[in-house]
């Protein structure tokens, strides 16, 4: 089974400043790497596909890079409605497990 | 636009069965295929099961299987998930949520519902 790692689990800025959320597979995933936002009480929202693909609608601040078993992603400038837990997904064929990792949650300092 | 509203939660005994189902609306259904994702209280996303649009592909993560019986039925625009023998451990939010790509089974998805809660205690 893939585990996926993400890190930190909490990672603590302020409006303005730059996040790097960091995202570890436990094998190689080519770019088959997924991102998603999530707030309390809603749906993930999808930000980024195959590793590097902003969704439709998802601001130019967000980007996502990585290949292999390490991937990331970038928010440039953080704005208030960006406060929320992040997760990772890998879509890897086989064996048909799409599994998350544990999410970020990125907090207002 | 696209809507998928997930109904049939609610509190159940541990060993007994219920059926959720999602009503999608908004988008071709029968051209898309279509997941299960749960999130315990307090806890991160699980991957729960996906079904190809034609009911050709079937996956289960590996805590559901045997247990969970996901299917379809493209005339009534609808996604059920039938759970059975549940746990404690099963309970969680359920969301459906609709594949990213049209035919093929792309593995993440762009929409999801708001989902319905099952708790399973005694």
């Amino acid at each position: 089974e893939i585990v996926l790692t993400q890190s930190p689990a909490t990672l603590s800025l302020s409006p303005g400043e730059r996040a790097t959320l960091s995202c570890r597979a436990s094998q190689s995933l080519s770019n088959f790497l997924t991102w998603y936002q999530q707030k309390p009480g809603q749906a993930p929202r999808l930000l980024i596909y195959d590793a590097s693909y902003r969704a439709t609608g998802i601001p130019a601040r967000f980007s996502g890079s990585g290949s292999g078993t390490d991937f990331t992603l970038t928010i440039s400038s953080l704005e208030p409605e960006d406060f929320a837990v992040y997760y990772c997904q890998q879509r890897t064929n086989w064996p048909y497990r799409y599994t998350f990792g544990q999410g970020t949650k990125l907090e207002i300092k | 636009q696209v809507q998928l509203v997930e109904s049939g939660g609610g509190v159940v005994q541990p060993g007994r069965s219920l059926r959720l189902s999602c009503a999608a609306s908004g988008f071709t259904f029968s051209r898309y295929g279509m997941h299960w994702v749960r999130q315990a209280p307090g806890k991160g996303l699980e991957w729960v099961a996906v079904i190809s649009y034609d009911e050709d592909n079937i996956y289960y993560a590996d805590s559901v299987k045997g247990r969970f019986t996901i299917s379809r039925d493209n005339s009534k625009n609808t996604l059920y998930l039938q759970m059975n023998s549940l746990r404690a451990e099963d309970t969680a939010v359920y969301y459906c949520a609709k594949d990213m790509e049209e035919i093929a089974v792309a593995g993440f998805f762009d929409v999801g519902g708001q989902g319905t809660l099952v708790t399973v205690s005694s």
